[in-house]
Formats: structure tokens, sequence, C-alpha cells
């Protein structure tokens, strides 16, 4: 149990457009998903969290424009990369708390923008 | 504010031999500690974790922590490693468990690459 899925797990994607991400809880609800960025041979860095039915709170620094996050359901939170650029290019990670044991993680999202 | 930091950005060791990963966290509010293990391009699966009682924690595959609170370490142990624990390995903390209600936030330190040698 406590299945988090993330899809795409792979994007290519051309600068200047958008790309989706979503991140699904499978088999529990989530009020409260995390989004996470990761550079290659770096730790995670929290970019927001993700609330359902109300505005995501996003870390200093992170561009609430840029990164669209939308929870509208208790199993469901997308994370939209708008107008994407080269310097976008990373690991994007999901997860939750489905129980008092810790967090579960999506498998991840490699977005390459060239 | 809450913080980790993983002394060793990498740590080389031969097969069989015995292994520490360091971790130190800074927290003024009571702490939950967790250890994951990312492999490439994969996301990160829980190894071990502290929440209350005991200070020394187990995972299933032979890893141990201990949390020790006068010294605010999380340190990550195995007595014999193997070819495939070469992977990264991050500690993180919380002040929040988790939950329908958990509103906190998982800091993760800046990760440790193991590698396994033959």
């Amino acid at each position: 149990g406590a299945v988090v899925s993330q899809h795409p797990s792979r994007v290519i994607c051309k600068s200047g457009t958008s790309v989706k991400i979503e991140c699904r809880s499978l088999d529990f609800q989530a009020t409260t998903m995390f989004w996470y960025r990761q550079f290659p041979k770096q730790s995670l860095m929290l970019m927001a969290t993700s609330n359902e039915g109300s505005k995501a709170t996003y870390e200093q620094g992170v561009e609430k424009d840029k990164f669209l996050i939308n929870h509208a359901s208790l199993t469901l939170s997308t994370l939209t990369v708008t107008s994407a650029h080269p310097e976008d290019s990373s690991f994007y990670i999901c997860s939750a708390a489905p129980r008092t044991y810790g967090y579960t993680f999506g498998s991840g999202t490699r977005l390459t923008v060239v | 504010a809450q913080s980790v930091t993983q002394l060793d950005s990498q740590v080389p060791v031969f097969e069989e031999a015995p292994v520490e990963l360091r971790c130190n966290y800074s927290s003024s509010v009571s702490v939950y500690l967790f250890w994951y293990v990312q492999y490439p391009n994969q996301g990160l699966q829980l190894l071990l974790k502290y929440l209350s009682g005991s200070t020394l924690v187990e995972s299933i595959n032979g890893f141990e922590a201990e949390f020790n609170k006068s010294q605010t370490s999380f340190h990550l142990r195995k007595p014999s490693v193997h070819i495939s624990d070469t992977a990264e390995y991050f500690c993180a903390v919380s002040d929040n468990l988790g939950g329908s209600s958990n509103t906190g936030k998982l800091i993760f330190g800046q990760g440790t690459t193991l590698q396994v040698k033959p």
C-alpha cells in the first residue's frame, strides 16, 4: 500500500512550451502533497506544498507563475512548468504522507528542455 | 528552522566491508528522522526511520541507524556491504509525522554516494 504514481517518467520539450507532470496517490487520499526538484548529483529541494482545494504554498525563491500547481482532488496533484527553458531541466519528484510513518515518493520525472 | 548535514559526499568502500554514512541535524523542536535510498533515475525509497522509542532502528536489508540526541546525529551503518548497496543515500528530518492532516515538510541533507567496489 501507500503508492504514489508519477507520470510521465521522462519528457523532452521545446523551449517555450509547457509541460504537465502528474502525481497520483493510488491507494490513499492525500490532502497534502509535496513537489521537489533535484539537480544532478544534488539533494532534493522542496519547491512547494500542494494543498487539496486551496492554493499551493511555495518555498522562497520558487516562481509561482513558472511552476503552477493544482491539487483538484484528494488523489491528484499536478505540476505545470510553464514556458520551459533549458535551465528548468531537472528531475522532479512528488511525495505524500499517507499515514504516520513517513513519506512516500513518486518515481520522478526527468524533464529535458531543448 | 531545521537543517540536515551529511558530512560525506562520497564514500567508496570494498564489498563486505563495514560502512558508516554520517548525518547531523539541527532543530529547535522534536524531530523525526529518516534515511532514504535513491537508485539512478528513480524516486526515493524509505530505508529506515526514527519516530520515537528505541534509538537504534534497523532496516530489513541490514542497515541500522542510531539516534543520538546529545550529538544531534543519525548515522547510518551496515556491517557488510554488497555491490547492490551502491546508490545515493539521503538523510532527512521532519517535525511532522504525516498522515491525512500533514502539513509538515521533509528537509533533506545533501546526499552521500555510496560506491561499493568488488
